[in-house]
């Protein structure tokens, strides 16, 4: 079935450094991606949607100036979260959207993210 | 009022049992719509499709009620295994936005 790779799978960094996290579908072309944060025990919190050549679109309250979402190709999304701080340490998850499998969603593996 | 809602739970039942979790959504235009597993730690997993005439996969059942405007997921025969969190997505008209709900713990306990 369709697979969505993410990397890294775990991350630490110092407080104040940026961080990159992939988001690749490895076979189908996805013009729509999607990232979300899940903290513990809460449900998925979609940050922004991402569409191949355009720019994202943010959920409310999510700074894009901070978490920068990049969709260059039709395979590839990326989310750099600049300038970490302990706070945003959490589990980062990014979804493709595959538009010939009647609009299944399939899920990257996570990245979890700890600031220090 | 939220997009898509679901019962948060959480649902225990015991082995053997028939569990059944619905979810509803605001959005009369909404075109597919996917019933999601979630592990502790972990992504996601598409458990399956939901269809307007009802589908089935082993244990799980699947329907849509556009009139109603909610979906079902019933579970017969749980088993230990069966513990997680279930979330729905659903997808706007025309591949539009895809919204999930915020999920339904289950725990089946021996």
């Amino acid at each position: 079935g369709a697979v969505v790779s993410q990397h890294p799978s775990r991350v630490i960094c110092k407080s104040g450094t940026s961080v990159k996290i992939e988001c690749r579908s490895l076979d189908f072309q996805a013009t729509t991606m999607f990232w979300y944060r899940q903290f513990p025990k809460q449900s998925l919190m979609l940050m922004a949607t991402s569409n191949e050549g355009s720019k994202a679109t943010y959920e409310q309250g999510v700074e894009k100036d901070k978490f920068l979402i990049n969709h260059a190709s039709l395979t590839l999304s990326t989310l750099t979260v600049t300038s970490a701080h302990p706070e945003d340490s959490s589990f980062y998850i990014c979804s493709a959207r595959d538009g010939k499998s009647g609009n299944t969603i399939y899920f990257g593996e996570g990245s979890w993210l700890t600031v220090v | 009022r939220k997009e898509v809602e679901q019962d948060p739970g959480p649902f225990n039942v015991p082995e053997g049992a028939t569990v059944a979790f619905n979810c509803t959504y605001s959005n009369s235009a909404s075109q597919s719509f996917f019933w999601y597993r979630q592990d502790c730690r972990k992504e996601p997993k598409l458990l399956m499709s939901v269809y307007s005439s009802g589908n089935e996969d082993g244990r799980f059942t699947a329907q849509l009620n556009r009139a109603s405007q909610y979906i079902s997921l019933l579970i017969r025969d749980s088993k230990l295994s069966d513990s997680a969190t279930y979330l729905c997505v659903v997808n706007g008209f025309n591949a539009g936005k895809s919204t999930f709900g915020d999920g339904t713990t289950l725990t089946v306990k021996p």
